[in-house]
C-alpha cells in the first residue's frame, strides 16, 4: 500500500544554520505533497505545499524540493530559530485525496 | 469558521468501555480524515470521506474501530470495546478536497485504563 518514509526522526541544529528533512513515498500517482509542523501539544498546521509538477518552491526561509523520478521530496528550513523548535510531518496524497503522513522529524534548534 | 471542531478534548475510560469520538468539519469541505497520533507510529490515516462517503478505511485497525459521517456537518470514530493499546491522541482533519490543504481539529486525547 502507500507509504512515506521520513528522516531523520530527530535532528539538532544550532540557531542559524540550515535544516534538511527528507521523506520518500511509494505510489507514484502520488500528485500533493504538503509539509506540516505540530508544536507541542498542538495541532498540526500546513506550512508548505508543492504539486507535482513543481520541482521547488520557497516561501521566506522555507523550501520544498521534488524529485517525482526518485519520488524523494525534502524540506529545507534556512537560517533556523528557536521557534522552529517542533515536530514535522511530510506528506503524499493520491488523486483520490488519500493524505498519507510521513513518521514526523523532530526538530530542535539551540541558541 | 470556527474551524475543525472535536469532542471530547480529552476521555478517559475503562477497558471494554465503548467510545465515541465526534467531528464537526469545516463548513463545504468535501474530505474529512480521521487520523491517531502515538510517539511510535506518528499519525496514522485511520479512514477518510469523501462527500460522506467512506472512500477508504484500510487503516482501521480492528473490528472494534468504525466510523460514521450521517451528513456533510458530523462524523463519529467509534471504538467498542476499547483497550489500552487504544489510548493515543486522535485527529479529525478536513479540506475542500482535491488535493487541498487539510485543516486539523485539536484532537482527542484518548486514554484507556
Amino acid at each position: 500500500g502507500e507509504n512515506v518514509e521520513q528522516h531523520p526522526s530527530t535532528l539538532s541544529v544550532q540557531e542559524g544554520d540550515s535544516a534538511v528533512i527528507k521523506c520518500t513515498y511509494s505510489d507514484s500517482a502520488s500528485n500533493y505533497f504538503p509539509w506540516y509542523k505540530q508544536e507541542l501539544g498542538k495541532r498540526p498546521q500546513l506550512i508548505i505545499d508543492i504539486r507535482s509538477n513543481v520541482g521547488e518552491k520557497k516561501d521566506q526561509r522555507i523550501a520544498v524540493t521534488l524529485n517525482k523520478t526518485a519520488k524523494h521530496f525534502s524540506l529545507h528550513i534556512t537560517e533556523t530559530q528557536p521557534e522552529d523548535s517542533a515536530v514535522y510531518f511530510c506528506a503524499a496524497s493520491l488523486p483520490t485525496d488519500k493524505l498519507i503522513f510521513g513518521t514526523g522529524t523532530r526538530l530542535q534548534v539551540f541558541p | 469558521d470556527a474551524g475543525v471542531i472535536q469532542s471530547p478534548r480529552h476521555e478517559v475510560t475503562e477497558m471494554g468501555q465503548e467510545v465515541t469520538l465526534r467531528c464537526k468539519p469545516i463548513s463545504g469541505h468535501n474530505s474529512l480524515f480521521w487520523y491517531r497520533q502515538t510517539m511510535m507510529r506518528g499519525l496514522e490515516l485511520l479512514i477518510y470521506f469523501n462527500n460522506n462517503v467512506p472512500i477508504d478505511d484500510s487503516g482501521m485497525p480492528e473490528d472494534r474501530f468504525s466510523a460514521k459521517m450521517p451528513n456533510a456537518s458530523f462524523s463519529t470514530l467509534k471504538i467498542q470495546p476499547s483497550e489500552p493499546r487504544d489510548s493515543a491522541v486522535y485527529f479529525c482533519a478536513s479540506s475542500p478536497g482535491g488535493n487541498t490543504e487539510a485543516f486539523f481539529g485539536q484532537g482527542t486525547r484518548l486514554t484507556v485504563v
